[in-house]
């Protein structure tokens, strides 16, 4: 969706370094998360975001922070990249929350080698 | 871990064939949510089922939210090469939406 955009699509990356992931909405929606999808996982909630500066975890948080200083960005960084974190992430907003349908960006594959 | 569980988890259909997917959850939801992820692609959200026993359709997409809010399903009528993709419902319980695993449907022409 034009409205959200994830930076940068595709990156590798080595174990032990840090990674920041970029998500940038025009929505002006509240609700924000980041989610990993790996095969037969389906996608697992990481952090998720109910306000500027208003952060919380999810199921798989280890390992990962997140930052929003502004209503338009949610920051997801990798402290130290291991290669069980090689996975797919999405970014997502939703207008009203878990009860309103989320609008998904097009996704970061993240490879850790 | 996740909450709500989706079967079956591959669909392999005939063209012209009906399949239905369903989705079980071990608590009562407060609304289920359906989102379609075509190959390469990013999940989009299709549709929100809220009350007990409501049925909504878009056009050859049936789905179903169950009595007591624990179940759902998606029925698709008449498939097509374009219903080919990873259909995934998600549900809220306590204030969380948890993702099913998905079902990966292909399509034989």
């Amino acid at each position: 969706d034009a409205g959200i955009t994830q930076s940068p699509r595709h990156k590798v990356t080595e174990t032990g370094t840090p990674v920041t992931l970029r998500c940038h909405q025009t929505e002006n929606h509240r609700y924000m998360y980041w989610y990993r999808q790996d095969p037969g996982h389906g996608l697992r909630l990481i952090h998720y975001s109910y306000g500027v500066k208003d952060t919380d975890k999810g199921e798989v948080s280890d390992g990962y922070s997140v930052s929003r200083s502004k209503t338009e960005d949610f920051l997801l960084t990798l402290e130290s990249a291991t290669s069980s974190q090689t996975s797919v992430y999405f970014c997502a907003t939703s207008l009203r929350g878990e009860n309103y349908g989320y609008t998904f960006g097009s996704g970061t594959r993240l490879t850790v080698v | 871990g996740q909450q709500v569980m989706q079967i079956p988890q591959y669909q392999h259909v005939q063209e012209g064939e009906d399949f239905t997917t369903y989705c079980n959850s071990s608590t009562t939801l407060s609304n289920i949510q359906w989102y379609k992820q075509r190959p390469g692609g990013h999940p989009v959200f299709l549709i929100q089922l809220v009350k007990s026993g409501e049925v909504k359709k878009q056009k050859r997409l049936t789905f179903q939210f169950g009595e007591a809010k624990k179940n759902s399903s998606l029925h698709i009528t008449a498939t097509q090469t374009t219903d080919v993709g990873t259909y995934f419902c998600a549900g809220t319980n306590d204030y969380k939406l948890s993702f099913g695993a998905g079902t990966t449907v292909t399509v034989r022409a």
